[in-house]
């Protein structure tokens, strides 16, 4: 099946820098991303809908100038955490839509932030 | 999108099927049933998923009821690297958008 890699897989930052993680679909093209947070012991909670050559759209409660997309190209998605604070700890994890036919979501491995 | 339940957690034994239940009494006419499950601190992995019609792959299969309020997810032979939350989300076809819900821990046992 298709690839979605993530980078860094894990990072520590200090508490008011900004932290940028990459997601790339390594084997097919994917104009949509999606961009999920999970909590410890929570579920994944979609953040925001990453489209290529267009601005993301976020969901209700997602703050856009914390969190900021890029979708560069086909198979890049950046999400950039501004002045990250302790609260902002969490899993992140990028997803983009198989095949028109099959309908399913390929998962990227997810990266753990840590903010001190 | 159509909310769904299922139960927190549950055991199974290795080498034996493990049956997950899910109950999606809402769901409407267009919506489809995939199932998803996230092994600890990885990215979700696509199962399976349907509409109507019960359906197998090489993880598993999937068995919905005919009023479609509910459905049952199928592991046929049970492994230790089965042991992960499954999440079953109720959406539509044209709808790539994922609502994961607690999801269902599910604990191998040797």
């Amino acid at each position: 099946g298709a690839v979605v890699s993530q980078h860094p897989s894990w990072v520590i930052c200090k508490s008011g820098t900004s932290v940028k993680i990459e997601c790339r679909s390594l084997d097919f093209q994917a104009t949509t991303m999606f961009w999920y947070r999970q909590f410890p012991k929570q579920s994944l909670m979609l953040m925001a809908t990453s489209n290529e050559g267009s601005k993301a759209t976020y969901e209700q409660g997602v703050e856009k100038d914390k969190f900021l997309i890029n979708h560069a190209s086909l198979t890049l998605s950046t999400l950039t955490v501004t002045s990250a604070h302790p609260e902002d700890s969490s899993f992140y994890i990028c997803s983009a839509p198989g095949t028109l036919l099959i309908r399913e979501q390929f998962f990227g491995p997810g990266t753990r932030l840590t903010v001190l | 999108d159509a909310k769904t339940t299922q139960p927190t957690s549950m055991d199974c034994a290795e080498g034996r099927a493990a049956n997950l239940p899910c109950n999606h009494s809402t769901i409407s006419g267009n919506e489809y049933v995939y199932w998803y499950r996230q092994i600890h601190s990885q990215g979700p992995q696509y199962i399976i998923h349907g509409l109507k019609n019960n359906e197998t792959n090489e993880m598993a299969s999937l068995i919905i009821t005919e009023d479609r309020k509910s459905s049952t997810l199928i592991l046929p032979h049970a492994t230790l690297r089965d042991t992960a939350v499954y999440y079953c989300i109720a959406g539509e076809y044209n709808d790539y958008k994922l609502s994961f819900g607690a999801g269902t821990t599910v604990t191998v046992r040797a």
